[in-house]
């Protein structure tokens, strides 16, 4: 069974810049969460996706966008980079039934991002 | 809105202690699933207990158990016994099955056991 894996592990941005993380989920699970970790804090939630579609999103403002792909993959992006956009962030996948979710979530390793 | 309280930011105890970390909660849904996560230095979280809101049963785990108890909203977590490898941040976390099912982490509490 292959884990959650995330790409880049680590990257550094300058302000105004944009960026793309990478997710791939846990083999047989249908919905990717993405979550933002600052330092010394606990994850904040961003979104998340289920058949391709955004199944909910967090306090954060619309340049974080997100995609999942057909195999359930998924991509964080974020635009015009802030300071305060520097953090952890955390992919997180789970199987969800139209309409039960049991919410255990598998956690990648996270992409570290600093912005300078 | 849901909320969950770690009131503990760090505890440090030495080797084959007893810890407990405590979790508060908040919600208005009546449904809804509590969590603890293990997140090591490595940065990935781990899985390592759900319960749902109508089991209020306490679980045992090895040298894991957990309190659940609704009356005061708590969800508490102890370590019987704690070793050295159980040196982490956990976290407590909310999920309701509305808006996404997205889950609610607390702040963490980062736990030292030394040797």
């Amino acid at each position: 069974e292959t884990g959650v894996t995330q790409s880049p592990t680590h990257l550094i941005k300058t302000r105004g810049q944009q960026v793309t993380l990478r997710c791939s989920s846990q083999s047989g699970h249908n919905t990717v969460s993405w979550y933002q970790q600052a330092l010394g804090q606990g994850p904040q939630f961003i979104f998340q996706y289920y058949r391709e579609e955004e199944n909910g999103r967090g306090n954060f403002p619309p340049r974080f966008s997100g995609l999942q792909f057909p195999n359930y993959s998924s991509e964080l992006n974020v635009n015009a980079l802030e300071l305060d956009d520097s953090a952890l962030y955390l992919c997180a996948s789970s199987f969800q039934f139209p309409t039960v979710n049991t919410g255990e979530l598998f956690f990648g390793e996270g992409s570290r991002l600093t912005v300078l | 809105a849901q909320k969950v309280t770690q009131a503990q930011t760090e505890i440090s105890v030495v080797e084959k202690e007893d810890v407990t970390l405590d979790c508060v909660y908040e919600t208005r849904d009546t449904t809804y699933y509590l969590f603890w996560y293990k997140q090591p230095p490595s940065g990935e979280l781990v899985f390592l207990i759900r319960r749902n809101s109508f089991d209020e049963q306490n679980e045992i785990s090895g040298r894991y158990s957990w309190n659940f108890q609704k009356s005061t909203s708590s969800f508490n977590f102890t370590i019987t016994a704690s070793q050295v490898v159980d040196s982490a941040v956990y976290f407590c976390a909310l999920s309701v099955p509305t808006g996404g099912f997205k889950t609610i982490f607390g702040a963490g509490t980062r736990l030292f056991v030394k040797a």
